[in-house]
């Protein structure tokens, strides 16, 4: 079955400094990859998405590309401040199921002032 | 806009019990999904509804019962409390069906089993 995988299970970083999460996905065909953010005390919120290779999605200064040799939809931000603070979730979904989602464990990002 | 709204916040219960949680959303989507969250777990989904009365099984369905009696409405039955069970269940709607829409999430309601 489709899978997602985030190898970094909590990431600490001080202000400015740039952020990498890394996300690779198991599926068949051409899944939609998504990214969500989760504040605390709040539900996940879709971050952005791409649905076909080489396409860059992007919002708040963070982005990703969808790179189908690598199976992978890393994502990225130059400058991180303190209020990204939050849970980052990966997850894919695919044409024909009803907008069903396989999320990744998460990556807690902790940034320092 | 619109929002989903989770209703209890925080839910106690004992061994056993039968527990329900409720989820309204004003979006009118037509797909309302229930999603456990265990910490280091992400999300699993438990069921999923893509219109009214409709009901379908996601990946952690045992022990779950769901109810669509209403568009806008999406109710889930812990049936048979674990002890020591501690998880938030999510609420989210989608419109649409193709795969490539984006979930609204409400806050969540966290459960505490003793």
């Amino acid at each position: 079955g489709d899978s997602v995988t985030q190898t970094e299970g909590q990431v600490a970083l001080s202000e400015e400094d740039f952020l990498t999460i890394h996300c690779n996905y198991s599926a068949s065909g051409y899944p939609a990859l998504f990214w969500y953010v989760q504040y605390p005390g709040e539900g996940p919120q879709f971050l952005f998405r791409a649905s076909r290779d080489k396409e860059k999605g992007s919002s708040r200064g963070f982005e990703a590309t969808y790179d189908k040799g690598t199976t992978s939809f890393h994502l990225r931000k130059a400058s991180v401040q303190e209020s990204d603070s939050a849970v980052y979730y990966c997850a894919l979904g695919g044409a024909g199921s009803f907008n069903k989602l396989t999320f990744g464990a998460g990556t807690r990002l902790a940034v320092c002032p | 806009g619109g929002i989903i709204t989770q209703t209890p916040k925080f839910l106690i219960g004992q061994e056993g019990q039968k527990l329900t949680l409720k989820c309204q959303q004003n979006f009118n989507h037509d797909t309302m999904y229930w999603y456990r969250q265990d910490s280091g777990k992400g999300l699993r989904l438990i069921y999923y509804s893509i219109t009214e009365n409709d009901l379908q099984k996601g990946d952690l369905s045992e022990g779950y019962d769901a109810s669509r009696e209403k568009k806008s409405s999406f109710s889930l039955t812990v049936t048979s409390a674990q002890k020591n069970e501690m998880a938030v269940f999510l609420c989210a709607s989608s419109s649409g069906t193709g795969g490539y829409a984006e979930q609204f999430f409400g806050p969540g309601t966290r459960l505490t089993v003793l």
